[in-house]
């Protein structure tokens, strides 16, 4: 099975800052790649799919990049409301699987 | 509005059954691709089983295999996953999705399902 490999595993940042969070895939999985946002008592929420395109309501600074087997989720000034956990997933192949999730907290 | 609702959740003992259901609305349920994904509690995601839009293809995570099995009526608009031989670390909230252009979305709420003794 394909494992997808997140870092860091916390990032502490501030509102109004940048984070740049990583997936890693042990093989390439083409732009098989999409990342959700889960915050507490949630479910997970479709954020990016195909590596960069935006899911319906995502707002702008939320961007998605990479192919292959590395890929980059950054949120280009961070909002009260962004912190939360994130995780990647690929469907390139079965099994569906996902990375272990970055924890985005206020610093 | 599209929604997915789960039920079925509760505490059962190990080597126990359960059978969680996924109640759709707001789409056309059967155009679409169904999964279900669970996350044991404080932990990540977790794929369990696929169902094709008409019942014709199903996969299963290795771990569940010849456990769970996953099924729908689409005239019932609902996801079924009949959860056999249940054991401690099947302990998680089951989340259902839809597959849309091969993705996740939307996930209900979540069901959580303890064994436990």
């Amino acid at each position: 099975e394909i494992v997808l490999t997140q870092s860091p595993a916390t990032l502490s940042l501030s509102p109004g800052e940048r984070a740049t969070l990583s997936c890693r895939a042990s093989q390439s999985v083409s732009s098989y790649l999409a990342w959700y946002q889960q915050k507490p008592g949630q479910a997970p929420r479709l954020l990016i799919y195909d590596a960069s395109n935006r899911a319906t309501g995502i707002p702008a600074r939320f961007s998605g990049s990479g192919s292959g087997t590395d890929f980059t989720l950054t949120i280009s000034s961070l909002e009260p409301e962004d912190f939360a956990v994130y995780y990647c997933q690929q469907r390139s192949d079965w099994p569906l699987t996902f990375g272990g999730g970055t924890k985005v907290e206020i610093e | 509005e599209v929604q997915l609702v789960e039920s079925g959740g509760g505490l059962v003992q190990p080597g126990g059954s359960l059978r969680l259901s996924c109640a759709a609305s707001g789409f056309i349920f059967s155009s679409y691709e169904m999964n279900w994904v669970r996350q044991a509690p404080g932990k990540g995601l977790e794929w369990v089983s696929y169902i094709s839009s008409s019942g014709s293809t199903i996969y299963y995570a290795d771990f569940v295999k010849g456990r769970f099995t996953i099924s729908r009526d689409n005239a019932k608009n609902s996801l079924y996953l009949q959860m056999n031989s249940l054991r401690a670390e099947d302990t998680a909230v089951y989340y259902c999705a839809r597959r849309r252009g091969g993705w996740l979305d939307p996930w209900g709420q979540g069901t959580l399902v303890t064994v436990s003794s």
